[in-house]
């Protein structure tokens, strides 16, 4: 079983809602991860939390906002999607940026559908 | 340009056949990581190895096993005995350093269909 747990699995949203996608992991890992992957694409880098800090932003929307609340959790907040956002987002956790600790760790991942 | 190339977009085999999932990548570094990942249909990345750049030691895990050769930039992972639950999709990761640390990236994936 994974330990990094994410919720919800699936969500379907509207063009004007706002939701979150929440993720926590309990391996006392000091970076966090969101991945968004389309289907039959691979990952993609959006955003790297290290040490509660954000370290990595790959030019993604504001229309997707991180949150790194402490370093066991992180939100994704989604506000204003599109429907070509629909896809899987993946949290995951390593436990630092450092080369020796640079293992990823990931989530189940949430479903996400934007009608 | 492409830092991780898995050429083979899908694979289909017997069951007990044996399968090799290729990997070329592309880095500049000297000290670098390779990984392996396997996505079954649930969606989650599962990890499956790690190497670094340093150690060219192949390695053998029950029925995985992965050969690492720094002189053509590869790093296959085959598949002894293939079996239906080896069904998922395989992706081959690259994390080399870059700006506030080492960055993962994965290549597209082989997808691998395993038949009864």
């Amino acid at each position: 079983d994974t330990e990094v747990t994410q919720t919800p699995k699936h969500l379907v949203m509207g063009m004007t809602n706002k939701k979150s996608l929440k993720c926590e992991q309990h391996m006392g890992h000091r970076a966090m991860y969101w991945y968004k992957q389309k289907a039959k694409k691979p990952p993609e880098l959006m955003f790297v939390y290290s040490y509660e800090k954000l370290s990595i932003n790959e030019s993604v929307p504001s229309r997707f906002s991180p949150e790194c609340p402490n370093s066991s959790l992180l939100n994704l907040h989604l506000h204003a999607l599109q429907p070509e956002d629909s896809a899987l987002y993946l949290c995951a956790s390593s436990q630092d940026l450092r080369g020796t600790g640079n293992t990823i760790y990931f989530g189940e991942g949430s479903w996400l559908t934007v009608v | 340009a492409q830092k991780v190339t898995q050429a083979q977009t899908e694979i289909s085999v017997v069951e007990k056949e044996d399968v090799t999932l290729d990997c070329v990548y592309e880095t500049r570094d000297t000290t670098y990581y390779l990984f392996w990942y396997k996505q079954p249909p649930s969606g989650e990345l599962v990890f499956l190895i790690r190497r670094n750049s340093f150690d060219e030691q192949n390695e053998i895990s029950g029925r995985y096993s992965w050969n690492f050769q720094k002189s053509t930039s590869s790093f296959n992972f085959t598949i002894t005995a293939s079996q239906v639950v080896d069904s998922a999709v395989y992706f081959c990761a690259l994390s080399e350093n870059d700006t506030g640390g080492f960055k993962t990236i994965f290549g597209a994936g082989t997808r691998l269909f395993v038949k009864a």
